[in-house]
């Protein structure tokens, strides 16, 4: 059975300080997709990243990045010099390949950027 | 291109009655999912179609819900006798095949 945990239920940072959200997974498949999406308060999901089990290569894009550990089983994601526009809640997302193509979500980290 | 449109955005009910929610994927997307978010809640799997048919519909917590997708696109999620319990905010995704869902604005359900 598949699981996330996004432990940090809110998060509360200042304008452009850095701010890591934990994400760890429980999974019996060898291959697997990790995700992550923004919910910002107008409610709609936006995919920000998709990680496969064999490309554990760490991404950056802009101010976002992530930090995919197999042998912790955690795909972090940062936020450098945090921006009020980032506040929202952040889900993380496990799908394994074996199986329906049903993913599932952590509860999700509420991130609050203060200016 | 357009996104997943789902209608209506907001859609205020009394217990007992029947509600239809609507739902429009991407062009092209075969793969079309419902999900249930509640407040500070991940969204909660429904249902997954694959072209026309449920692949996956164990997460319809009872028979009371029911969806269709009658031609591989716009999808609708019925629920019948609604029950306060039944409020939540309900999400539509699409995809292709193995990639990641788009997801649509919600419809927030509130039954009185």
């Amino acid at each position: 059975a598949q699981k996330v945990t996004q432990a940090q239920t809110e998060i509360s940072v200042v304008e452009k300080e850095d701010v890591t959200l934990d994400c760890v997974y429980e999974t019996r498949d060898t291959t697997y997709y990790l995700f992550w999406y923004k919910q910002p308060p107008s409610g709609e999901l936006v995919f920000l990243i998709r990680r496969n089990s064999f490309d554990e290569q760490n991404e950056i894009s802009g101010r976002y990045s992530w930090n995919f550990q197999k042998s912790t089983s955690s795909f972090n994601f940062t936020i450098t010099a945090s921006q009020v526009v980032d506040s929202a809640v952040y889900f993380c997302a496990l799908r394994e390949e074996g199986g329906s193509y049903i993913p599932t979500f952590g509860r999700g980290t509420s991130l609050i950027v203060h200016p | 291109g357009a996104g997943v449109s789902q209608t209506p955005s907001n859609k205020v009910t009394e217990k007992g009655k029947y509600v239809e929610l609507r739902c429009d994927p991407i062009s092209g997307h075969t793969a079309l999912y419902w999900y249930r978010q509640s407040l500070g809640q991940g969204p909660e799997f429904l249902i997954y179609f694959q072209g026309t048919g449920a692949a996956d519909d164990s997460g319809l917590p009872n028979d009371r819900f029911f969806a269709v997708r009658p031609e591989g696109s716009v999808s609708t999620l019925k629920i019948q006798r609604t029950e306060r319990g039944d409020s939540a905010v309900y999400l539509c995704a699409s995809s292709l095949m193995n990639n990641e869902q788009f997801f649509g604005p919600g419809t927030r359900l509130t039954v009185l």
